[in-house]
């Protein structure tokens, strides 16, 4: 069964507290992506990666971090330093640059207690 | 400033009624223009892709259109059915890879 898989589909942070964000895909995709989802706003890219071992910020990198250690994993940490977690967070994955269409994984929804 | 505008932001209509969505963008250097479908607590799934030569690109009942000139596009579904009570979102590539998302249209299909 091919595809991106998110976990967990729920995940509660609390004040303070570093959390991370599981994305792993099976498609041999060199790209991977970190998208944030608010309400009523478009996707915002957080971070990417376009082969392993580099990655770069996006639009909002502020208070995320990542690492690319491996061609089918991008984890996602939320830290401490965002004050505003409480989203849902896509992953995505695109074989290569051009007009290649990203695939998206099913999305983690981040909630602060 | 690369934009894209979607219009209207929620929509509801009846079963088997047909409707349209629109898509506004100011991107530059334009590569292609995607419509996603995306469930409630799910992830996009891509329905169509259009490049700067093409007009019009189907998939099934969903039918994407493409207005270089004018920077517009739309998404037109026929005979809507329960199951097409979703988000649709207008993605808009620049050329490089960078993409541009509109913030949606949120559909809701009633019986």
């Amino acid at each position: 069964d091919g595809g991106i898989t998110q976990s967990p589909k729920y995940l509660f942070r609390k004040e303070g507290q570093n959390v991370t964000l599981s994305c792993e895909q099976n498609l041999n995709h060199d790209a991977m992506y970190w998208y944030r989802q608010d309400p009523g706003q478009g996707l915002r890219l957080i971070y990417y990666s376009q082969i392993v071992n580099d990655f770069q910020k996006g639009d909002i990198a502020e208070g995320y971090s990542v690492s690319r250690e491996k061609k089918e994993s991008f984890p996602l940490t939320v830290t401490s330093a965002q004050k505003n977690p409480t989203a849902f967070y896509l992953c995505a994955s695109r074989s290569r640059q051009g007009a290649e269409t990203q695939y998206f994984g099913p999305g983690t929804r981040l909630l602060v207690l | 400033k690369n934009q894209v505008e979607q219009s209207p932001q929620s929509l509801i209509i009846l079963e088997g009624k047909n409707c349209t969505l629109q898509c506004n963008y100011t991107v530059s250097p334009f590569s292609n223009l995607r419509w996603y479908k995306q469930d409630t607590g799910r992830g996009p799934v891509s329905l169509t892709i259009m490049t700067f030569s093409e007009n019009t690109k189907s998939n099934g009942r969903y039918t994407a259109t493409l207005d270089a000139d004018t920077k517009q596009s739309s998404l037109h579904i026929t005979a809507s059915q329960l199951s097409d009570s979703a988000s649709y979102i207008c993605v808009v590539s620049v050329w490089g890879g960078k993409l541009i998302f509109g913030q949606g249209t949120e559909l809701s299909v009633k019986p």
